[in-house]
C-alpha cells in the first residue's frame, strides 16, 4: 500500500528558532495536508495544499506541495513554547474509495524556551 | 457546535470482552473513519464509511467491526479484545469534497 516517508522523527530546538520538516511518498497524492496533535488530542488540521507546486502560509507556518506531487514540506518560523506537539503529513486522493488519508509517522518536536 | 464526539475517553479491558467504542458528528459529514495510533507508527486506518449503510476496511480491520446506520453515528466494535488492540482510537469526519478530516479526541484502551 501506499507509504508516507516523514523526517526527521523527532526534534529538540531553542525557541525562536526555525523549524522544517518534509513528507515523501512512493507515489502520487492530489492533496497533502499537515496536521498537529497536541497531548491528549486528537490531530488539527493546519494547512491544505491541493495544487502541484503549491505554497501556502498560515501565520508562522509555510507548507509546499512538491512538483512531482510525491511531497511535501512544512517550515515554522520563530518558533515559541505551544508549538510543541507532534506533527503529521498526510496523504489524500480523491474518488471511490481513496478518499481516505494516508499519514507519516509523524515529526515530534520540542521547544525548549 | 459539538464537532466529532469521542466516548469513552479511557476504558481498560480483559483479553476475550468485548466492547464498543462510540463516535458521533453533529456536522452532517458523509466521511466517518476509524484510525489507530501507536507509538511510532503514526494513524492507521482500520475502517471507514462514505455514508449511512456503507462502510469499507482500511488498512488494520482484523478484530474490528463497523455499521453506519445513521449519518450521525460510527461505532467501532471489538467482538473479543486482545492486547494487540491496546492503542489508541480516533474517530474522524469529513464532508463530501471537502479538503481535511475533523478528528475527536480519541479513546485510550489498554487490553490487558
Amino acid at each position: 500500500g501506499q507509504q508516507l516517508n516523514q523526517s526527521p522523527q523527532s526534534m529538540f530546538i531553542q525557541e525562536g528558532e526555525d523549524v522544517s520538516m518534509n513528507c515523501t511518498s512512493s507515489s502520487i497524492f492530489n492533496t497533502w495536508l499537515w496536521y498537529k496533535q497536541d497531548p491528549g488530542e486528537g490531530p488539527v488540521l493546519l494547512i491544505a495544499l491541493y495544487k502541484a507546486g503549491e505554497l501556502t502560509s498560515n501565520g508562522r507556518l509555510t507548507a509546499q506541495f512538491g512538483i512531482t506531487r510525491k511531497d511535501s514540506f512544512l517550515n515554522i518560523s520563530a518558533s515559541i513554547p505551544s508549538d510543541v506537539g507532534i506533527y503529521f503529513c498526510a496523504g489524500l486522493n480523491y474518488g471511490g474509495s481513496q478518499g481516505n488519508l494516508i499519514f507519516g509517522k509523524g515529526t515530534k518536536l520540542s521547544v525548549k524556551p | 457546535n459539538a464537532g466529532v464526539t469521542q466516548t469513552p475517553k479511557f476504558q481498560v479491558l480483559k483479553t476475550g470482552q468485548s466492547m464498543t467504542l462510540q463516535c458521533a458528528q453533529d456536522m452532517n459529514h458523509e466521511y466517518m473513519s476509524w484510525y489507530r495510533q501507536d507509538p511510532g507508527m503514526g494513524l492507521r486506518l482500520i475502517h471507514y464509511s462514505v455514508g449511512a449503510g456503507i462502510t469499507d476496511q482500511g488498512e488494520v480491520p482484523n478484530g474490528y467491526n463497523v455499521s453506519r446506520s445513521t449519518t450521525e453515528d460510527f461505532p467501532l466494535r471489538l467482538l473479543s479484545a486482545a492486547p494487540s488492540q491496546t492503542s489508541v482510537y480516533f474517530c474522524a469526519s469529513r464532508v463530501k469534497g471537502g479538503l481535511g478530516y475533523t478528528f475527536g479526541s480519541g479513546t485510550r484502551l489498554t487490553v490487558v
